[in-house]
């Protein structure tokens, strides 16, 4: 089981903002480990989409926002468009188990 | 452009072994950590393993200690994963992945990530 907790799905229309959390604890973001955010769209390979909280690869659209607070992160998705829909999946790593962690996954629906 | 290919992927019986491999090209592979990250059909996803560059440090998930070995063959731009004592919740889509670093320390990204190969443990 993970311990990095984010909510099964999120939904909203095209040009919504929406947002995905990561709940951890004070082993993992709590201890301010970096935390990375991580896009899989059905048949592809999962792409890098958040590092460090808030910075984003070249080629990752401003649309797509980071942030941190306490033992929390969250990724922000503004101007939800279709190609949205997928996959997204949290990581940082966890002192207690001495192991990269990744969060349970949220499914974005864009409806 | 970076590119992973993994291949390997197969059904195999409970306690049987299999090698995964996954070819790199697009960087200098040897300047780079490698990873293997895993995920069981419907699940989210676990990692697995890891190397240094050169192959100088290397870390497991413990599901998977003292059963799997993770390794690199610098030469020809591969890295392996290999897999004994399956086990059926063994049975998961593997995909490789780089750290954008020479060792992966704690709180690293994976920068790029390979298809994934599909691995069924199954009588």
């Amino acid at each position: 089981q993970s311990v990095l907790t984010q909510p099964p799905s999120v939904s909203g229309a095209p040009g919504e903002r929406v947002t995905l959390s990561c709940t951890g604890s004070s082993s993992n973001i709590g201890a301010d480990y970096d935390v990375h955010w991580y896009q899989h769209l059905p048949g592809t390979a999962p792409r890098l989409l958040i590092y460090g909280y808030s910075h984003r690869p070249s080629g990752v659209p401003d649309r797509f926002s980071g942030s941190q607070s306490g033992t929390s992160a969250s990724l922000a998705i503004s101007g939800l468009q279709a190609e949205d829909e997928g996959d997204y999946y949290c990581q940082s790593y966890d002192s207690s188990l001495g192991n990269y962690v990744f969060g349970t996954g949220t499914k974005v629906t864009v409806l | 452009e970076v590119q992973l290919l993994e291949s390997g992927g197969n059904l195999v019986q409970p306690g049987g072994s299999l090698r995964l491999s996954c070819a790199a090209s697009g960087f200098i592979f040897n300047n780079f950590a490698m990873s293997w990250v895993r995920q069981v059909p419907g699940k989210g996803l676990e990692w697995v393993s890891g190397i240094g560059s050169f192959g100088g440090t290397t870390d497991y998930a413990d599901s998977v200690k003292g059963r799997f070995a993770i390794s690199r063959d610098d030469s020809k731009n591969i890295l392996y994963l290999q897999m004994n004592s399956l086990r059926p919740e063994d049975t998961a889509v593997y995909y490789c992945a780089r750290y954008p670093r020479r060792v992966p320390v704690a709180g690293s990204r994976l920068d790029y990530w390979g298809q994934g190969t599909l691995v069924t443990v199954s009588s």
